[in-house]
């Protein structure tokens, strides 16, 4: 089993929809949750982190279910800016230093 | 605008070579991370150094080399490459104890 799995997608939505995505993790002590943006052939940007109480930035809302090790993200209104590679990624050690990448979800928002 | 740069951005080289790949970053940061990314698969952690102590190794093979002069510079040394080695290779900065990092505009290597 991957340490953090994605549907790798692409998920084609027309713009002003309302998308969610899925990532599950294999480690059960893992601590922190982040979602990242890698757009086509840059480096990957740090989008939000995701706490256990779930947490919204904008129109960006991201969900952690610890019982079932699956982390969700929700993009309202999509923009066409919002097309991009979504990455989820989870701690591998507790001294804050190594993180897992996921493959990551593609997104692709159509006018 | 990135506060960490890498040099070179794109480099094509032969198997029997030797470069090195720079990272600088200007954050004041005190941790610095080597990442594979090739295609169709995740990020791959190579490298990590903490304080300038080198934390985890990660299997990598022993034709990659990391050196850590400072807090601020990185390098990766690479030698007898193959094929396979061809990929984006990042680097990223941190705060020790922190999970945020920020990631350089990476470099795209070529092995032919």
């Amino acid at each position: 089993r991957k340490e953090v799995e994605q549907d790798p997608g692409p998920f084609n939505v027309p713009e002003g929809a309302t998308v969610a995505f899925n990532c599950t993790y294999s480690n059960s002590a893992s601590q922190s949750f982040f979602w990242y943006r890698q757009d086509c052939r840059k480096e990957p940007k740090l989008l939000m982190s995701v706490y256990s109480s779930g947490n919204e930035d904008g129109r960006f809302t991201a969900q952690l279910n610890r019982a079932s090790q699956y982390i969700s993200l929700l993009i309202r209104d999509s923009k066409l800016s919002d097309s991009a590679t979504y990455l989820c990624v989870v701690n591998r050690d507790n001294a804050g230093n190594m993180l897992t990448f996921g493959g990551g979800t593609r997104l692709m928002v159509k006018p | 605008e990135t506060g960490v740069t890498q040099t070179p951005r794109h480099l094509v080289m032969g198997m029997t070579n030797k470069k090195s790949l720079k990272c600088e970053q200007h954050l004041g940061h005190n941790a610095m991370y080597w990442y594979k990314q090739s295609a169709k698969k995740p990020l791959e952690l190579m490298f990590v150094y903490s304080l300038e102590e080198r934390v985890e190794n990660n299997s990598v093979p022993s034709r990659f080399s990391p050196e850590c002069p400072n807090s601020s510079h990185l390098f990766l040394h690479l030698h007898t490459l193959q094929p396979e080695d061809s990929a984006l290779y990042l680097c990223a900065s941190g705060l020790a104890g922190s999970y945020e990092q920020y990631f350089g505009p990476g470099t795209r290597l070529t092995v032919t």
